[in-house]
């Protein structure tokens, strides 16, 4: 059964950082891409980043650029985010979601709730 | 960016009726490289539809999708009270910017 499980969320001030982690089971992590989506309080979702299964491309949506760092580690099955100068507007459940062979989401973790307030 | 327009915002029906639901792209998508995704109330999102009109495994026949270019409709055929949700639908044939439509919320009365 495909498992992924996000971890690393809390309450940070505008300004601060925060790393996000994703432990992914049941498929062989190494051969997918993944992703992180973002959902801020009862909005719609946002596709925030994108790497490869090896690592070697990745891609933010604007409104991160600059600030946040996807990253993984295929021997310890885990996806990344790290967060920096975090905004208000990055409040949101960040979820780590897997591309099927086609780039559409097909598994989605339970979330992660980033809070940024002073 | 491929902006993806849905509508109506909210659908209230009745358990047994028909729901359509509508996304309309702001050009073409191509490959016909549409999703929808299902989500319920304090859960994640659920892949229910991809390709326009393929489903996901384990989605009941009840869903169906259809289009093509810049129009496409999700439709579930039969409501239940377990289909109270907002359903997303998502373009992927313009990399690397994958984007969602706002969302229909399906009430059931």
């Amino acid at each position: 059964e495909v498992q992924l499980v996000e971890s690393g969320g809390g309450l940070v001030q505008p300004g601060g950082s925060l790393r996000l982690s994703c432990a992914a089971s049941g498929f062989t992590f190494s051969t997918y891409e993944m992703n992180w989506v973002r959902q801020a309080p009862g909005k719609g979702l946002e596709w925030v980043s994108y790497i490869s299964h090896s690592g070697s491309a990745i891609f933010y949506a604007d409104s991160v650029r600059g600030r946040f760092t996807i990253s993984r580690d295929n021997a310890k099955n885990s996806l990344y985010l790290q967060m920096n100068s975090l905004r208000t507007e990055d409040t949101a459940i960040y979820y780590c979601a897997r591309f099927s062979r086609l780039p559409f989401f097909d598994y989605w973790g339970q979330g992660s709730l980033v809070i940024v307030s002073s | 960016e491929i902006v993806l327009t849905q509508s109506p915002g909210t659908l209230s029906l009745s358990p047994g009726e028909r729901a359509t639901l509508s996304c309309r792209a702001s050009q073409s998508v191509s490959s016909n490289s549409l999703a929808w995704y299902q989500q319920k109330p304090g859960q994640a999102p659920r892949l229910l539809i991809y390709g326009a009109s393929s489903r996901a495994t384990g989605i009941p026949d009840r869903f169906s999708g259809s289009g093509s270019g810049t129009d496409f409709t999700l439709t579930i055929s039969r409501l239940e009270p377990e289909d109270l949700a907002v359903y997303y639908c998502q373009q992927y044939g313009s990399a690397p910017s994958w984007t969602f439509g706002q969302g229909t919320k399906v009430e059931i009365k």
